[in-house]
């Protein structure tokens, strides 16, 4: 069964800090993996992520895929108040676009 | 439109009643898609639309759920005979064809089966 996996599940940071938040996945037929923002209820696209080794990178964000061990990373540099919200991690395998979602992980950034 | 929307934001139902939740895909979006988002859990695929087919429904939860696209643009979801467990935040995405992964989210509409 397709899975993925987000740790930690929550965080709690200040304003300044470095986050890493962790994404792990095990799908048959790999194409891409994706990392979404909800702050309140729509989550909005960040990155998406297809081959090994290529940081993407917007702002103070970036991110990065290891399809060898099978995970990606999520880097938040110099946080501020406004990052506090889920960062979804999905994972497509399929020629659709059916994303397999992990749980989230629940930043918190305090001023 | 500028975004996906969805309505009715929320929705309060009781068992056994049936609820029709509707989105409007960002214009020009000919994929669709639906998601459930449960209490503290993931974002679950419920089904995927090409145009007014569908390709891929293989994550309803059972034949009480169904969903039609119209026209290409609009879908709804139905759901009969609501149970308990069908309380959850349903999410609308939309994305155009050749960028399948890249989606857009709509609001969601929150279902509270009473």
């Amino acid at each position: 069964e397709d899975k993925v996996v987000q740790s930690p599940l929550s965080l709690v940071v200040h304003e300044g800090d470095t986050v890493t938040l962790n994404c792990s996945y095990e799908v048959t037929n790999f194409r891409s993996l994706l990392w979404y923002k909800q702050e309140k209820k729509a989550p909005t696209f960040l990155f998406m992520l297809t081959s090994s080794g290529i940081e993407k990178k917007s702002g103070r964000l970036s991110s990065i895929l290891d399809k060898k061990e099978l995970f990606s990373i999520l880097n938040i540099t110099a946080t501020q108040t406004g990052d506090s919200a889920v960062y979804l991690c999905a994972v497509s395998s399929s020629n659709t676009g059916k994303l397999i979602f992990g749980q989230g992980t629940t930043l918190q950034v305090k001023p | 439109g500028a975004g996906v929307s969805q309505s009715p934001s929320n929705k309060v139902t009781e068992k056994g009643k049936d609820v029709e939740l509707r989105c409007d895909p960002i214009s020009g979006h000919t994929a669709l898609y639906w998601y459930r988002q449960s209490l503290g859990q993931g974002l679950e695929f419920l089904i995927y639309f090409q145009g007014n087919s569908a390709p891929d429904k293989s994550g309803l939860p059972s034949d009480r759920f169904s969903a039609e696209r119209t026209g290409g643009s609009v879908s709804t979801l139905t759901i009969q005979r609501t149970q308990q467990e069908d309380s959850a935040v349903y999410l609308c995405a939309s994305s155009l064809v050749g960028h399948l992964y890249e989606q857009y989210f709509g609001p969601g509409t929150r279902l509270t089966v009473t």
